[in-house]
């Protein structure tokens, strides 16, 4: 049963501290995103990776947040300084290469449950 | 204004009603619409994927597609507590940016 999976599944840190989150897409997809999910803002992306090339970071802010893809097998998302107002699950999802059907959809990890304190 | 727009809810029904959970959107680039359930403390299920206008079934889901009104849908039949989850619809264009666009979601409580 292909899934993607994230570590950890929750973090509590202090603000002012580094947080990394890792994220394994299933094995075959070329598209990773990295999604956050609060009450008020629902699900909003942070960025967005094809063939482990970034091609969209513009909801990240960019001066604490960075992504990268090591490997086609591991995506991670490190905040540095974290914030209070960082307290958010952190979602990853991968996509299959389905170019000549275009087909988009989008196949969610469990979450990163991270508070700042 | 936000570009696709989902009543909230939450949204109770008896078990076995039929069930219509809707969204609207603004951009006429969106061709790609999708389905997304999650239950409390997990991460968004895939349930359903259109391309274009047009409607898609499978088992009791049905999902429909209005271009012309912007306006998307999706039918539960025989509804079940265990259908008792957040609905999200989500979006995308034509070109190869693949990024979806959420709506906030509609929280669905089937009463047993």
């Amino acid at each position: 049963d292909a899934r993607v999976t994230q570590t950890p599944r929750h973090k509590v840190t202090e603000m002012g501290q580094e947080v990394t989150m890792r994220c394994q897409p299933i094995l075959g997809h070329n598209t990773v995103f990295w999604y956050r999910q609060t009450m008020m803002q629902g699900l909003e992306l942070l960025a967005y990776f094809r063939n482990r090339a970034p091609l969209d970071d513009s909801g990240m802010p960019k001066d604490r947040f960075s992504a990268e893809m090591p490997d086609a097998t591991l995506a991670t998302l490190k905040i540095q300084p974290s914030e209070p107002r960082d307290s958010a699950v952190y979602f990853c999802a991968s996509g299959p290469a389905r170019a000549l059907d275009g087909q988009h959809e989008q196949y969610f990890g469990p979450g990163t449950r991270l508070t700042v304190t | 204004q936000k570009e696709v727009e989902q009543d909230p809810g939450p949204l109770s029904v008896p078990e076995g009603a039929i069930v219509s959970l809707n969204c609207t959107y603004s951009n006429s680039a969106f061709q790609y619409f999708m389905w997304y359930r999650q239950y409390s403390r997990k991460g968004p299920e895939l349930l359903m994927y259109t391309y274009s206008s047009g409607n898609k079934e499978d088992g009791r889901f049905t999902a429909q597609v209005d271009k012309s009104s912007k306006y998307i849908s999706l039918f539960i039949r025989d509804s079940q507590p265990s259908d008792s989850a957040t609905y999200l619809c989500a979006m995308s264009r034509d070109t190869g940016r693949r990024a979806l666009t959420f709506g906030s979601g509609t929280r669905l409580q089937v009463q047993p």
